[in-house]
């Protein structure tokens, strides 16, 4: 079964520490990765995704295929980045750009708290 | 606000009845899709439509659950005589698969709250 890990529950940090929410993922064909972002009292929305090598809001992931890893990072934590966030997979190994479907695998999610 | 909308946000009922949920997508989305979050998880798969086709359904959704695109736009989902078990929050998102951007971002609505008693 596809599976995601977010071995963190919660994290907390201060403002202007740097932070890693750690994701490993279940080795299946070549899936896309994804962080999903949950504000207090908003709707789930994507944060950032690793086929775009984008940096968003501060926030990079790298994926490293030989750990099975795409943890998220950024350099010096705001208050407003205080957030639940979520990892996930595509389910199937097709990606959603090439035909495939955005099924997704979720982890159980990490809250963030920066403190001031 | 044209993202993605559901109806009723909180639904509280008593274990046997059946509630439905509505959900309506971002317009141009033809895909369309519904999880449901218990807490202290993710949100996991339940089905998802590409217009009105309904293309893959999970083993979580039990014979109780079915799930209706009618006309390719907005979508139900109905629970027949509800279990405690059934409590969660109930997501529906939408993408626009096939058609450009498709980034395979998923689009969230705010969720249906259930809550058997």
């Amino acid at each position: 079964a596809q599976r995601v890990t977010q071995p963190e529950k919660l994290l907390s940090v201060f403002k202007g520490a740097p932070v890693e929410l750690k994701c490993n993922y279940s080795y299946s064909g070549s899936p896309e990765l994804f962080w999903y972002v949950q504000y207090s009292r908003q709707r789930l929305q994507l944060l950032l995704r690793h086929i775009s090598r984008e940096s968003i809001k501060g926030f990079t992931a790298d994926l490293n295929k030989g750990e099975t890893s795409f943890h998220l990072k950024k350099p010096f934590a705001q208050e407003e980045d205080s957030a639940m966030y979520y990892c996930a997979r595509t389910h199937a190994s097709k990606s959603p750009t090439q035909g495939g479907s955005e099924k997704l695998v979720f982890g159980k999610g990490t809250k963030l708290t920066v403190n001031p | 606000d044209t993202g993605v909308s559901q109806d009723p946000r909180h639904k509280i009922t008593k274990r046997g009845q059946n509630v439905t949920f509505r959900c309506d997508p971002i317009s141009e989305h033809n895909r369309l899709y519904w999880y449901r979050q218990t807490l202290g998880q993710g949100p996991e798969f339940l089905t998802y439509f590409q217009n009105e086709a309904q293309l893959e359904k999970s083993r979580l959704l039990s014979d109780r659950f079915s799930a209706e695109r009618p006309k390719g736009s907005f979508s139900t989902l109905e629970i027949q005589r509800t279990e405690q078990g059934d409590s969660a929050m109930y997501l529906c998102a939408s993408s626009p698969h096939g058609s450009k951007p498709n980034t395979g971002e998923l689009f969230f609505g705010e969720g249906s709250r259930l809550t058997v008693l």
